[in-house]
């Protein structure tokens, strides 16, 4: 069966960065674009970017320009997400979700906390 | 503050029919297909509706989407306990160019 298993909860101070894993099994992990999306504390959920695992091409979103990277490894069939310069207010529990093609999350990870506190 | 405008709170009882709208603009809603998450505190989103009105294998057909012009609806039929939850619309936005959710609606079951 499909699943999409994250790294464990972090803690950063400030101007830190951080990269969450999500390894993918039980489907073809290059035939499935990936996005990533976070959900600060109380919040909405907020989409971050994309990542085709074939070629390891990707779109961010405007909000992230500069500060995140997508890159996967074939070999474990894992995508990762580095956000750099963190903020307080990039707190937030950080979700893989994978792409059906039609549209997005028919699967997702269980959700990577992240902590930026000094 | 999101593009795409859903209620923050909608109610109902066990038996009634509920409806969460999402309100958009030409180039996310009117030019794209709307997905629906439900999302249980603490737990990750669940795909409920895709491609405007297409169940995924497992949701019971209770729940409905529909789409018409810059707008879409959820509906949910026979309201139950377990129904307590936050809903959220999505969609492409070709503008931003970015996956676009709404606010989200908490649904309370009285």
């Amino acid at each position: 069966q499909v699943q999409l298993v994250q790294s464990g909860a972090e803690v950063k101070k400030p101007g830190a960065s951080v990269k969450v894993s999500c390894k993918a099994a039980g489907y073809t992990f290059t035939s499935y674009y990936m996005h990533w999306v976070r959900q600060a504390p109380g919040q909405g959920l907020e989409w971050m970017g994309t990542i085709n695992p074939s070629g390891g091409s990707t779109s961010y979103s405007q909000n992230f320009q500069g500060r995140v990277t997508m890159t996967r490894d074939t070999s474990t069939n894992t995508v990762y997400m580095d956000l750099s310069r963190l903020r307080f207010d990039d707190t937030a529990v950080y979700y893989c979700a994978r792409d059906q093609g039609d549209y997005i999350g028919d699967y997702w990870g269980q959700g990577t906390l992240v902590t930026v506190s000094s | 503050q999101s593009v795409l405008t859903q209620p923050p709170s909608a109610s109902g009882t066990p038996g009634q029919r509920v409806t969460i709208s999402c309100s958009g603009s030409s180039s996310n809603i009117g030019s794209n297909t709307v997905n629906w998450y439900q999302q249980f505190p603490g737990t990750a989103p669940r795909l409920l509706i895709y491609t405007n009105n297409q169940r995924p294998s497992g949701v019971p057909d209770r729940f409905s989407g529909s789409k018409s012009g810059t707008s879409a609806s959820l509906a949910i039929s026979g309201l139950q306990s377990d129904d307590e939850a936050d809903y959220y619309c999505a969609a492409w936005d070709d503008t931003l160019n970015v996956f676009m959710f709404g606010g989200g609606t908490k649904l309370t079951v009285l």
